[in-house]
């Protein structure tokens, strides 16, 4: 069975720090991994993904994702925190076998910048 | 081009009643899905459309059904509805081109409060 883990409910940063949120995912095959950002009140909207190729996928807003086959992490980046970051962020994986477009998602982390 | 659309985006039943929940996806999208926000359990997966055929079901009672119309729209109904109902249901369209891998990333509506009372 496929599954997500997001080991932090919150993470904390200053503004102008990095900031990583964890994610570790467990599927039978291999995966396709996405991540998403939620604002209050809103909908989930599309961060980046990794398919296959290169480790460190660039998405938007300036964040990055590192992903580790052996660790089966999935780590969310930015190089320097903005106040407009904090939101809840998800991780998703969907098995590549799978021909449904189901995902799975991690239970969130609440992302807060501080000035 | 326009994004998913959600309808209505908030709405007020009681136990018993019954809803209706509407959803355009994003033009020459062909796949919705739809999934089941609330803080105890998170988001969780309720059903995958994709021309007009039910593709997957999550772990749901009868209760919740769907239906995607030809023109890729999809509607979800919840009969009976219970307190724990209360939710935050959103859709998301994915592009699904035949002959194409498609990599699944879906997007998102902005979703449909539920309160039942």
């Amino acid at each position: 069975a496929q599954s997500v883990a997001q080991p932090e409910d919150q993470v904390n940063v200053a503004e102008g720090n990095p900031l990583t949120v964890k994610c570790t995912y467990s599927v039978s095959g291999n995966p396709y991994l996405f991540w998403y950002v939620q604002y209050p009140n809103r909908g989930l909207q599309f961060l980046l993904k990794y398919i296959t190729g290169d480790n460190l996928v660039k998405g938007s807003y300036g964040f990055e994702a590192e992903f580790n086959k052996s660790q089966t992490s999935f780590h969310l980046k930015k190089p320097s925190a903005l106040v407009s970051d904090s939101a809840l962020y998800f991780c998703a994986v969907r098995d590549m076998g799978d021909s449904s477009y189901k995902l799975i998602f991690g239970s969130g982390t609440r992302l807060l910048v501080r000035p | 081009k326009a994004g998913v659309t959600q309808t209505p985006r908030y709405l007020i039943k009681t136990r018993g009643q019954q809803v209706t929940l509407s959803c355009s996806p994003i033009s020459g999208h062909r796949s919705v899905s739809w999934y089941q926000q609330t803080p105890g359990q998170g988001l969780q997966f309720l059903f995958e459309y994709f021309s007009e055929t039910q593709r997957n079901k999550g772990n749901f009672p009868g209760r919740f059904s769907g239906r995607q119309f030809s023109n890729s729209r999809s509607e979800m109904n919840v009969s009976t509805l219970e307190l724990g109902d209360s939710a935050l249901y959103l859709c998301a369209s994915s592009l699904a081109r035949r002959g194409v891998t498609n990599t699944g990333e879906l997007f998102f509506g902005e979703g449909s409060r539920l309160t039942v009372l």
